[in-house]
């Protein structure tokens, strides 16, 4: 139990579509970070939350991608118009220590 | 840019013995290292990191060394068992953002 919980699991949708993932940390963390992970490939910074304030975007979030943190607890990320480019597991993470950052168990994304 | 780098896609060891995984990094701005171990389906699950003012830390079987002349850490697993079998990547931060990470050693050990 890594004190994170992600919402749905798994998710299918047809291109063109907008989908919305929440994450809800068990306990209060000032920092939230959003990640993707395509196949093959280790997990890429997405965005990262210090309470409310959203503190850096990646390039690879496009205008397409939104991630909100309105209450400084838990996160939604939503992608509009969703490609196939698209599919992957989304994760997010919180700090502890020392310097580490804790995983969620992802949300697994296919655009048909 | 591929920051953090873990040439071997695969590793296969026997039951018992060492594994060791290696990763390069090319920003001397990371502080931190971190090995991270995944199942399917789940998120990556921490295992161990070092600060880059140590060469080594050690926990159970696990240990970490780092080089940083070398721009090089590695990941030992003594004695290796099947449990272990799983893919492990390499990590590398600084001041606890924007964690940039490998792509991955899927290690395979055998009964």
């Amino acid at each position: 139990d890594t004190g994170v919980s992600q919402d749905p699991r798994h998710k299918i949708t047809k291109r063109g579509q907008n989908v919305t993932f929440r994450c809800d940390p068990i306990s209060e963390h000032n920092r939230l970070y959003w990640y993707r992970q395509t196949l093959g490939q280790g997990p890429e910074f997405l965005t990262y939350f210090q309470n409310e304030a959203q503190l850096e975007k990646s390039r690879l979030l496009s205008d397409r991608f939104s991630a909100e943190r309105p209450k400084g607890s838990f996160s939604t990320l939503e992608i509009q118009r969703t490609e196939q480019g698209d599919s992957a597991m989304y994760l997010c993470a919180f700090p502890g220590p020392p310097e580490t950052q804790y995983f969620g168990p992802g949300t697994r994304l296919l655009v048909l | 840019d591929q920051q953090v780098k873990q040439n071997s896609p695969s590793l296969s060891v026997q039951e018992g013995r060492i594994s060791i995984l290696n990763c390069d990094y090319t920003n001397s701005m990371f502080d931190y290292f971190l090995w991270y171990k995944k199942y399917p389906a789940e998120g990556p699950t921490f295992l161990i990191s070092i600060s880059s003012i140590k060469d080594k830390n050690e926990d159970g079987r696990f240990t970490v060394f780092l080089n940083k002349s070398a721009k090089h850490l590695s990941l030992h697993i003594v004695p290796s068992q099947p449990g272990d079998s799983a893919v492990y990547f390499c990590a590398a931060s600084y001041n606890n953002n924007d964690m940039r990470f490998g792509a991955g050693t899927r290690l395979t050990v055998k009964p």
